[in-house]
Formats: C-alpha cells, structure tokens, sequence
C-alpha cells in the first residue's frame, strides 16, 4: 500500500506568517502534487514535481512555492500566509504522469 | 483548454434509488477519465478509470466520447455511497490530473 503522509493535519496560523506544510511517501513514486480543497471549487493544484529539484506551476501557484530536495519529501511553502489560503492542502503522489493519484489525509490550514 | 464540468454541487436520492453523476470533459486528444471519491474523514482515493472498465461498489462509468461525457452510475444507491464524487481527466502527457469541482452524494433511507 502506498503511504502518503502530511505532517500536520490542523495548522493555525497568523498573517504574514510562512508555513510550512510536509508530504512524505514510501512508495518510491517520481509524481508529487500539492492541491488545495474548498468547498464549491473543487481540487485546485498548486504546484507539482516529476522529479528531485524540479517543479511545476500548477493553476494557482501565487503565494505559494514548493521545494524537493529528496524524492520521497515534497514541501509546500507559504512565504507570507494570507487569510484567502485558509483550505484544505492535499498532497498526492503517482508512478505515471496522468495515472492514479495517491492522497495524503489533508492539512487543513486556519489563517487569522 | 483541458476542463472537466460536474453540474450537479449536491445530489440527493433515496436508498435503493438509481444514481447518475454526471461529469462533462473539454480536451480535444484522447482523454483518460477517471472517479475520485472522498467519504466522511477518508482520504480522497481512486473509485474507477474508465479504462479499466471495471465495476467498483456496483459503480460503473463509461466514456462517450461523441458527448464528451463520462457519467457514474448505480443501479440501486445504498446509504454508504454517501461522499463527495470528483471526476478528473488525464490530458497532455506530463500534465496533471485536472480535477471537477465534485458533487456531493447523499443517500438516505
């Protein structure tokens, strides 16, 4: 079974904060995806990775950036949080590019 | 543009009643099609894809391409189908899955 893993499951923070927001998997996966949850608006992706130091804007990559430095770990970074990223953040991994998506079990991030 | 439309924010059927959710794609290549579901503090999985033409929790989907559409459906809903249903597609090689905005499926006895 794949395990993908975000390290914070409820996270408050302030504005003007960064956040840092982890995803690990153990399944050796080269496709890792940040989207962002919100009721009405579905999965938005944010960014994505088909490889170590690589990324890819997704459709809302404003206010956000991402880092992969080791294959299994893929970061989402919010330089200076806003109280319009209040959402839910999933991470997902996937073997093939376009194939089946393998979700962790969400951050869901408060900004006040 | 690559664009997958779910009509429907909230269907509500009665137990034992079929089901249909529907989901309307725009991409002009051959499209990869598949069904997410998400039930109450579960993790967003994989339900079907369309090439697989399989049948999942007697869920079945099937891709018309002439309408670009590939609706879900059941037979005979049952109270544990209760989720929220995203339909995504899989366009351009070495682009991500482009998710609809979902609908949620309440079943209710």
């Amino acid at each position: 079974d794949v395990k993908v893993t975000q390290s914070s499951r409820y996270l408050v923070k302030r504005t003007g904060e960064k956040v840092f927001l982890e995803c690990v998997q153990d399944m050796d996966h080269e496709n890792m995806f940040w989207y962002r949850q919100d009721p009405g608006l579905g999965l938005r992706l944010i960014y994505f990775s088909y490889d170590v130091k690589m990324k890819e804007k997704g459709d809302i990559p404003e206010g956000y950036s991402v880092s992969r430095e080791k294959k299994e770990r893929f970061s989402l970074i919010l330089e200076s949080a806003s109280t319009n990223q209040t959402s839910m953040y999933l991470c997902a991994t996937s073997r093939d590019s376009g194939g089946e998506l393998f979700f962790g079990e969400g951050s869901r991030l408060t900004v006040l | 543009a690559q664009r997958v439309t779910q009509p429907e924010k909230l269907l509500s059927v009665f137990k034992g009643a079929p089901v249909e959710l529907k989901c309307n794609y725009s991409y002009s290549g051959s499209p990869e099609l598949f069904w997410y579901v998400q039930y109450s503090r579960q993790r967003l999985q994989l339900l079907l894809r369309h090439i697989s033409r399989e049948s999942i929790k007697g869920f079945t989907a099937d891709l018309n391409k002439g309408e670009t559409s590939f609706h879900l459906k059941k037979p005979f809903a049952q109270e544990e189908d209760s989720a929220m249903y995203y339909c995504a597609l899989s366009g351009l090689e070495g682009t991500a899955l482009i998710f609809g905005k979902g609908t949620t499926l309440s079943v209710s006895s």
